[in-house]
């Protein structure tokens, strides 16, 4: 799996939107990106994935550049309760094979009234 | 409400004990984790079961089993539980079929403490 690089920590004004970047420069052709984020003591929370394309969905938006290297997740107008840590992960889709995600350290999102 | 339920929520363990993390989702997904998080930093895999009746060797699999004996159950234990094993362990699951794009669902966690 390709290795991701994120920034430790990123603050962020409420109803501000929040840029997070990840550099993923060796990921190959069949790698998905996906983001995840935990909220403090709880379980990881899938947010969006994609390949090739930009996404949104209702939580996210996810910018990801022509040559695939690297990926932005936009939260549109961060809230007090978007305070987390995001995760960047870069995975292959296996099909009936599971999908054994490999967590790095994240990004330490505050987002400040 | 769908998900994933773990027990206990918390647990404090001596040293040399034996204890099963129990984790149940009504999701049907064929796929299931164990992850454990230590203080401060991310998940690390354990243990995965791809389909009912199979399991598979994450990357901290040393002193933990599993067995997935259907698809809703995926217990993990602690043979003879030593102090390292104090962590946060999160169970998920996975829709692993053609058209899923495999996020996982997780857990709440359990949090141990072996002393």
């Amino acid at each position: 799996d390709a290795k991701t690089t994120q920034p430790p920590s990123m603050d962020c004004a409420e109803g501000r939107a929040a840029n997070l970047p990840c550099n993923h420069s060796t990921i190959s052709g069949n790698e998905y990106v996906y983001w995840y984020r935990q909220i403090h003591s709880q379980g990881p929370q899938y947010i969006i994935h994609g390949l090739k394309n930009n996404e949104t969905n209702e939580m996210a938006s996810l910018i990801i550049t022509e040559d695939r290297k690297s990926s932005t997740l936009i939260l549109p107008h961060a809230t007090l309760r978007d305070t987390a840590v995001y995760y960047c992960i870069v995975r292959v889709r296996v099909i009936a094979a599971g999908n054994k995600l490999t967590f790095g350290g994240g990004t330490r999102v505050l987002v400040k009234p | 409400i769908a998900g994933i339920t773990q027990a206990p929520t918390s647990q404090i363990l001596a040293a040399g004990r034996r204890m099963t993390l129990r984790c149940t989702q009504d999701m049907r997904h064929n796929a299931m984790y164990w992850y454990r998080q230590d203080l401060g930093l991310g998940l690390r895999l354990i243990h995965y079961s791809n389909t009912a009746g199979t399991t598979g060797k994450g990357e901290v699999p040393d002193g933990y089993s599993v067995s997935r004996a259907n698809t809703d159950d995926f217990p993990l234990t602690l043979a003879s539980a030593v102090p390292s094993q104090t962590s946060v362990y999160f169970c998920a699951s996975s829709d692993t079929s053609g058209g899923s794009y495999n996020e996982q669902f997780f857990g709440p966690g359990t949090r141990l403490t072996v002393l």
